[in-house]
């Protein structure tokens, strides 16, 4: 079973960014995608983007074209996602979710999530 | 993008009963959706995938049906521990979707 372990919870100003890491532990990380899935305030979940380590590749909802870079490293076994030009509506809880068997974008292991909040 | 659409929003329902939740995809997806579970706290859950495959460790009373676009979640008996919010995915194409989820509160 894989373990994925993310960073802390940040307080950003507006304008600025933020990086979210996600170390999974367990199991093989390079083949199966990593994808960042996030719960705004009284919203609901929201797919935010997506990456296969091994293949890299990002992939990333429209909303978030410009604004979010995401990454894997192998040798650390790390996925981050970066999201810059954060405006309040961005204050959300970020999760890292890895789709661990079979078929594609079922998302079977998840991080505890990372609360980010954007406020001046 | 595909839209999915639950309903309800909200539930209230007691120990023992029968619920059903459904959710509409804005067009055919074949039986790629899943549901998940979700506490405050805590990561969700994937409870099914492929529409109506349970995953390891989910409790039998959950079950899912439908394909196409009419998709149902259904837990045939509450537990005091089901109390917690829904919400379905379409798992056909990216960008991935949800579902605005569904409150299932006790009654």
């Amino acid at each position: 079973q894989v373990q994925l372990m993310q960073s802390g919870a940040e307080v950003k100003e507006p304008g600025s960014s933020v990086t979210v890491s996600c170390k999974a532990s367990g199991g093989t990380f390079g083949a199966f995608a990593v994808n960042w899935v996030r719960l705004a305030p009284g919203q609901g979940l929201e797919w935010v983007a997506r990456i296969i380590p091994v293949l890299g590749a990002p992939k990333n909802a429209l909303k978030f074209q410009g604004r979010v870079t995401i990454t894997a490293d192998e040798s650390t076994t790390i996925a981050y996602m970066t999201l810059r030009g954060l405006g309040s509506d961005d204050t959300a809880i970020y999760y890292c979710a890895r789709e661990s068997h079979g078929d594609p974008y079922y998302f079977e292991d998840w991080g505890q999530g990372t609360l980010v909040t954007v406020s001046s | 993008d595909i839209q999915m659409t639950q309903s309800p929003s909200s539930l209230s329902a007691s120990i023992g009963d029968r619920v059903n939740i459904t959710c509409r995809a804005s067009q055919a997806i074949s039986n790629w959706l899943a549901w998940y579970q979700l506490k405050p706290g805590t990561a969700p859950k994937l409870l099914i995938s492929a529409a109506s495959n349970l995953q390891s460790g989910v409790p039998s009373r959950f079950s899912g049906s439908g394909s196409g676009t009419d998709f149902t979640l259904t837990i045939s008996s509450l537990q005091p521990e089901d109390f917690a919010t829904y919400y379905c995915q379409q798992a056909n194409s990216l960008p991935v979707t949800f579902g605005q989820g569904t409150r299932l509160e006790i009654k």
